[in-house]
Order: structure tokens, then sequence, then C-alpha cells
């Protein structure tokens, strides 16, 4: 089945600091989506980026489907941005796949 | 309702019991997923419904497990002879249509919390 990968695993940040996660996958997609899971483990959806650039306030996500990976990128990050953060693809438009997630952590 | 409702959202249990785990997905969401989180890692695929279609089973680790749907609503995930590699939160999520080509967004439950001793 398809694979996904995420890097960097864990990710330590001064408040304000910008970040660039990325995550690659080992077959062409039919969807991708990033979600967002805080501290106390909801998971929460922030992009569907099959391809594209998208922008949400300070958070933004490309993805480049030929090459077969996504960005999310987070700008003047604050303490509330903590978490972890997961790709998750499906190719067959059925169940996704998850990646296993950057951890960040970001400090006042 | 308004969100994923899942339930219990803690439950501890001793080794060899059987436990039940339940989800209430959004109204009107006809697709619904299980997964499984351990500690510290990513989400592992358990089980798909999609309405009356035969539900996608490849991610049950093991026999112990199964789930069932009653129609498009509340689905039962159940563990028999519980093992402490069971314990992990099992995340129950909808989504508005079965076709993930179409875009639709899936949404998350809270998730129960389940600890085998």
């Amino acid at each position: 089945g398809i694979q996904v990968e995420q890097s960097p695993p864990d990710l330590i940040l001064q408040e304000g600091a910008n970040s660039t996660l990325r995550c690659n996958f080992s077959d062409s997609v039919n969807n991708l989506q990033w979600f967002h899971q805080n501290p106390w483990g909801q998971l929460i959806n922030l992009f569907y980026i099959p391809s594209g650039t998208k922008q949400n306030g300070r958070l933004s996500a490309t993805t480049v489907a030929t090459e077969r990976y996504s960005l999310l990128y987070i700008s003047s990050s604050q303490t509330t941005d903590s978490g972890v953060y997961f790709c998750a693809v499906s190719s067959s438009g059925q169940n996704f796949v998850f990646g296993p997630g950057t951890r960040l952590s970001v400090l006042p | 309702g308004a969100g994923v409702s899942q339930s219990p959202s803690n439950k501890v249990t001793e080794k060899g019991k059987d436990v039940e785990l339940r989800c209430d997905p959004i109204s009107g969401h006809t697709a619904l997923y299980w997964y499984r989180q351990r500690l510290g890692q990513g989400l592992e695929f358990l089980i798909y419904f999609q309405g009356n279609s035969a539900p996608d089973k490849s991610g049950l680790p093991s026999d112990r497990f199964s789930a069932e749907r009653t129609g498009e609503s509340v689905s039962t995930l159940t563990i028999q002879r519980t093992q402490q590699e069971d314990s992990a939160v099992y995340l129950c999520a909808s989504s508005l249509a079965g076709s993930l080509l179409l875009g639709n967004t899936i949404y998350f439950g809270e998730g129960s919390w389940l600890t085998v001793v």
C-alpha cells in the first residue's frame, strides 16, 4: 500500500518563528489533507489539498502531486500551534493513510 | 449531532475482558472510519463503513476486533479478550460521502482512551 513519510519528526520553535513541515508519499493520490492534533488529542482538519496552494491565516500548504510531496508552512508561530501535525492521503478513494506526524513545540 | 461523538471517553479494563466502544457520526455522514492511535504514535486504520456496502476490514489487527454499523448511524467497535497491547486511543471519524475523491473532509471524534491492566 501507499507509504507516507513526514519530516522532521520533532520540531522546537521559539514563538514568532516560521517553519516548514514536509510530507512525502509513495504513489499518486486523489486526496491529501493536513491535520493538527492538539495536546488534548483532538484532531482538526487544516487543509484539503491534493494539489496546488492554499492559505488560511498564518498557515499555508502546497502540494506538488507530480513529485509526490506536500508542504505545510506555519508563519509567526504561537504556543497554541503546538501539537502534532499529520499528513493523510487517499489513493483509492476509500480510507486515509496517515503519516507518522511532526511533533511541534512552540516555546513562549 | 454537531460533531462526532464517542463513548466512553475513558475505559480501564482488565486483561481478558471484552470492551465495546461506541461512535455516533455527524448526522447525514454516510462514511464512518475507525482508527487506533497508540501513545506517541500515528494513526492506524482499522475499518471503514460506507452506506450499505460491505465494510473495509483490512486494518483490523486480529479476529478479536470487530465492528458493526447500523445503517448510516451508530457504530460499535468490539474488542474481545483484551490484551495490554490493545491500550490506545480509538478514534472514530465520519465524512459526508464515501468517496474521498470528492474532497470530503473527515471529522474526528475526541476518541475513547482504552487502558488494559
